[in-house]
Protein backbone atom coordinates (compact mmCIF):
# COMPACT_ATOMS: atom_id res chain seq x y z
CA UNK A 1 0.00 0.00 0.00
CA UNK A 2 0.90 3.83 0.15
CA UNK A 3 3.52 4.64 2.33
CA UNK A 4 3.63 8.11 4.25
CA UNK A 5 2.93 11.10 2.01
CA UNK A 6 3.68 14.91 3.04
CA UNK A 7 2.60 17.56 1.33
CA UNK A 8 4.54 20.47 0.09
CA UNK A 9 7.82 18.74 -0.78
CA UNK A 10 9.39 22.18 -0.79
CA UNK A 11 7.91 25.40 0.81
CA UNK A 12 9.61 29.07 0.77
CA UNK A 13 8.13 31.22 2.81
CA UNK A 14 8.76 34.86 4.08
CA UNK A 15 9.85 35.64 7.44
CA UNK A 16 6.80 36.48 9.90
CA UNK A 17 4.11 34.60 7.19
CA UNK A 18 2.27 31.50 8.30
CA UNK A 19 2.92 27.89 7.10
CA UNK A 20 0.88 24.24 7.15
CA UNK A 21 2.27 21.43 6.52
CA UNK A 22 0.52 17.95 5.91
CA UNK A 23 1.45 14.62 6.59
CA UNK A 24 -1.01 11.77 5.11
CA UNK A 25 -0.04 8.79 7.53
CA UNK A 26 -0.43 5.01 6.64
CA UNK A 27 -3.97 3.90 6.53
CA UNK A 28 -4.83 1.64 10.03
CA UNK A 29 -1.84 4.12 11.79
CA UNK A 30 -2.55 5.32 14.89
CA UNK A 31 0.42 6.61 15.76
CA UNK A 32 1.70 9.71 14.34
CA UNK A 33 5.13 11.60 15.22
CA UNK A 34 6.52 15.08 13.92
CA UNK A 35 10.21 15.47 13.59
CA UNK A 36 12.35 18.28 12.41
CA UNK A 37 15.69 17.57 11.17
CA UNK A 38 18.36 20.43 10.78
CA UNK A 39 21.04 19.67 8.34
CA UNK A 40 23.93 17.43 9.62
CA UNK A 41 21.98 16.94 12.21
CA UNK A 42 19.04 13.80 13.58
CA UNK A 43 15.76 14.22 13.39
CA UNK A 44 14.20 15.97 16.59
CA UNK A 45 11.02 15.36 18.19
CA UNK A 46 8.44 17.65 17.86
CA UNK A 47 5.04 15.73 18.66
CA UNK A 48 3.29 12.58 18.98
CA UNK A 49 -0.56 11.95 18.24
CA UNK A 50 -2.03 8.44 19.38
CA UNK A 51 -5.42 8.92 17.04
CA UNK A 52 -6.80 12.14 17.59
CA UNK A 53 -5.25 13.52 20.82
CA UNK A 54 -1.65 14.80 20.94
CA UNK A 55 -0.36 12.48 23.80
CA UNK A 56 3.41 14.44 23.99
CA UNK A 57 4.16 17.52 22.67
CA UNK A 58 6.76 18.64 24.80
CA UNK A 59 9.15 18.66 21.57
CA UNK A 60 7.33 21.69 19.97
CA UNK A 61 9.72 24.69 20.65
CA UNK A 62 7.68 27.43 21.46
CA UNK A 63 3.89 28.69 20.90
CA UNK A 64 4.47 29.25 17.66
CA UNK A 65 4.17 25.58 16.40
CA UNK A 66 0.65 24.03 16.58
CA UNK A 67 -0.04 20.29 15.29
CA UNK A 68 -3.73 18.69 14.51
CA UNK A 69 -5.19 15.31 13.83
CA UNK A 70 -8.83 16.32 14.07
CA UNK A 71 -10.09 12.48 12.28
CA UNK A 72 -7.01 10.40 13.81
CA UNK A 73 -5.74 10.13 10.03
CA UNK A 74 -4.21 13.43 8.29
CA UNK A 75 -2.18 15.34 10.86
CA UNK A 76 -0.95 19.43 9.94
CA UNK A 77 1.69 21.12 11.25
CA UNK A 78 1.10 24.91 11.73
CA UNK A 79 3.76 27.42 12.84
CA UNK A 80 2.75 31.25 13.10
CA UNK A 81 5.35 34.08 12.50
CA UNK A 82 7.76 32.09 11.07
CA UNK A 83 11.70 32.82 11.64
CA UNK A 84 14.70 31.74 9.36
CA UNK A 85 15.40 29.37 12.18
CA UNK A 86 12.77 27.84 10.95
CA UNK A 87 14.06 26.10 7.93
CA UNK A 88 14.89 22.76 8.08
CA UNK A 89 13.53 19.34 6.79
CA UNK A 90 10.06 18.22 9.03
CA UNK A 91 9.17 15.00 8.73
CA UNK A 92 5.94 13.24 9.67
CA UNK A 93 6.21 9.45 10.62
CA UNK A 94 3.45 6.83 11.43
CA UNK A 95 3.35 3.44 13.19
CA UNK A 96 0.38 0.88 14.24
CA UNK A 97 -0.05 0.12 18.13
CA UNK A 98 -0.26 2.40 21.08
CA UNK A 99 2.99 1.76 22.95
CA UNK A 100 5.01 3.72 20.76
CA UNK A 101 7.33 1.02 19.90
CA UNK A 102 6.17 -0.19 16.51
CA UNK A 103 7.90 0.44 13.55
CA UNK A 104 8.00 3.93 12.12
CA UNK A 105 7.39 4.68 8.86
CA UNK A 106 8.56 7.82 7.85
CA UNK A 107 7.35 10.16 4.86
CA UNK A 108 9.74 11.70 2.22
CA UNK A 109 9.67 15.42 4.17
CA UNK A 110 8.76 18.99 3.32
CA UNK A 111 11.85 21.27 3.11
CA UNK A 112 10.81 24.68 4.84
CA UNK A 113 13.10 27.62 3.72
CA UNK A 114 12.10 30.77 5.61
CA UNK A 115 13.68 33.70 3.95
CA UNK B 1 17.56 16.51 29.73
CA UNK B 2 17.75 13.23 27.48
CA UNK B 3 20.62 13.22 25.26
CA UNK B 4 21.99 10.53 23.16
CA UNK B 5 25.63 10.40 21.90
CA UNK B 6 26.47 9.32 18.75
CA UNK B 7 30.04 8.18 17.65
CA UNK B 8 32.03 8.89 15.01
CA UNK B 9 30.38 11.07 12.97
CA UNK B 10 32.17 9.78 9.84
CA UNK B 11 33.32 6.58 9.18
CA UNK B 12 35.41 5.44 5.70
CA UNK B 13 36.15 1.24 5.83
CA UNK B 14 37.26 -0.93 2.93
CA UNK B 15 34.24 -2.86 0.97
CA UNK B 16 34.36 -6.45 3.01
CA UNK B 17 35.60 -4.75 6.27
CA UNK B 18 33.23 -4.92 9.31
CA UNK B 19 31.64 -1.47 10.57
CA UNK B 20 30.80 -0.44 14.01
CA UNK B 21 28.78 2.86 15.06
CA UNK B 22 28.81 3.47 19.03
CA UNK B 23 25.68 5.69 21.26
CA UNK B 24 25.17 6.50 24.81
CA UNK B 25 22.15 7.00 26.14
CA UNK B 26 21.31 9.40 29.36
CA UNK B 27 17.66 8.00 30.26
CA UNK B 28 17.69 5.03 32.26
CA UNK B 29 13.88 4.76 31.40
CA UNK B 30 14.97 3.74 27.68
CA UNK B 31 13.64 0.61 26.63
CA UNK B 32 13.47 0.50 22.68
CA UNK B 33 16.74 1.33 20.68
CA UNK B 34 15.86 1.78 16.92
CA UNK B 35 18.66 2.23 13.88
CA UNK B 36 17.75 4.10 10.95
CA UNK B 37 19.63 4.18 7.42
CA UNK B 38 19.08 8.00 5.71
CA UNK B 39 20.41 7.95 1.95
CA UNK B 40 21.28 11.52 1.09
CA UNK B 41 18.10 13.61 0.30
CA UNK B 42 15.96 10.06 1.20
CA UNK B 43 13.51 9.65 4.13
CA UNK B 44 15.14 7.59 7.28
CA UNK B 45 14.63 3.87 7.22
CA UNK B 46 14.53 1.76 10.11
CA UNK B 47 17.29 -1.20 9.48
CA UNK B 48 17.08 -2.95 12.73
CA UNK B 49 16.08 -1.94 16.54
CA UNK B 50 16.26 -3.80 19.81
CA UNK B 51 14.05 -3.56 23.40
CA UNK B 52 15.56 -3.64 26.85
CA UNK B 53 15.13 -6.83 28.07
CA UNK B 54 17.78 -8.30 25.09
CA UNK B 55 21.30 -8.06 24.60
CA UNK B 56 22.05 -8.39 21.13
CA UNK B 57 19.56 -8.74 17.83
CA UNK B 58 21.19 -10.13 14.30
CA UNK B 59 19.92 -10.19 11.21
CA UNK B 60 22.01 -11.04 8.21
CA UNK B 61 25.00 -8.66 8.22
CA UNK B 62 23.68 -6.07 10.61
CA UNK B 63 23.62 -7.15 14.68
CA UNK B 64 22.57 -4.47 17.48
CA UNK B 65 24.19 -5.06 20.73
CA UNK B 66 22.88 -3.06 24.27
CA UNK B 67 24.61 -2.96 27.52
CA UNK B 68 21.84 -1.45 29.55
CA UNK B 69 24.03 -0.99 32.91
CA UNK B 70 26.61 1.41 30.68
CA UNK B 71 23.86 2.65 28.83
CA UNK B 72 25.36 1.74 25.71
CA UNK B 73 24.00 0.37 22.41
CA UNK B 74 26.43 -0.16 19.03
CA UNK B 75 25.64 -1.05 15.81
CA UNK B 76 27.76 -3.58 13.55
CA UNK B 77 27.56 -4.04 10.42
CA UNK B 78 29.93 -6.81 8.49
CA UNK B 79 31.13 -7.32 4.81
CA UNK B 80 30.10 -3.99 3.90
CA UNK B 81 29.19 -3.17 0.68
CA UNK B 82 28.98 0.43 -1.44
CA UNK B 83 25.20 0.36 -0.62
CA UNK B 84 25.50 0.28 3.06
CA UNK B 85 27.39 3.93 2.33
CA UNK B 86 24.77 6.32 3.57
CA UNK B 87 24.10 8.26 7.36
CA UNK B 88 23.04 6.23 10.26
CA UNK B 89 21.17 7.22 13.32
CA UNK B 90 20.87 5.51 16.75
CA UNK B 91 17.59 6.73 18.44
CA UNK B 92 16.20 5.70 21.93
CA UNK B 93 12.77 5.67 23.53
CA UNK B 94 12.34 6.59 27.07
CA UNK B 95 9.60 5.69 29.15
CA UNK B 96 7.48 8.43 27.48
CA UNK B 97 6.69 8.15 23.42
CA UNK B 98 9.41 11.13 23.21
CA UNK B 99 12.43 9.26 20.60
CA UNK B 100 15.46 10.92 21.15
CA UNK B 101 17.84 10.62 17.52
CA UNK B 102 22.07 10.70 17.72
CA UNK B 103 23.74 12.99 15.80
CA UNK B 104 24.31 10.68 12.75
CA UNK B 105 27.44 8.45 11.68
CA UNK B 106 27.84 9.10 7.78
CA UNK B 107 29.56 6.23 6.24
CA UNK B 108 31.33 5.50 3.23
CA UNK B 109 32.33 2.06 2.00
CA UNK B 110 34.88 2.27 -0.25
CA UNK B 111 35.08 0.06 -3.96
Amino acid sequence: GAGVSQTPSNKVTEKGKYVELRCDPISGHTALYWYRQSLGQGPEFLIYFQGTGAADDSGLPNDRFFAVRPEGSVSTLKIQRTERGDSAVYLCASSVGTSGTGTQYFGPGTRLLVL
Amino acid sequence: GENVEQHPSTLSVQEGDSAVIKCTYSDSASNYFPWYKQELGKRPQLIIDIRSNVGEKKDQRIAVTLNKTAKHFSLHITETQPEDSAVYFCAAKGGTYKYIFGTGTRLKVLA
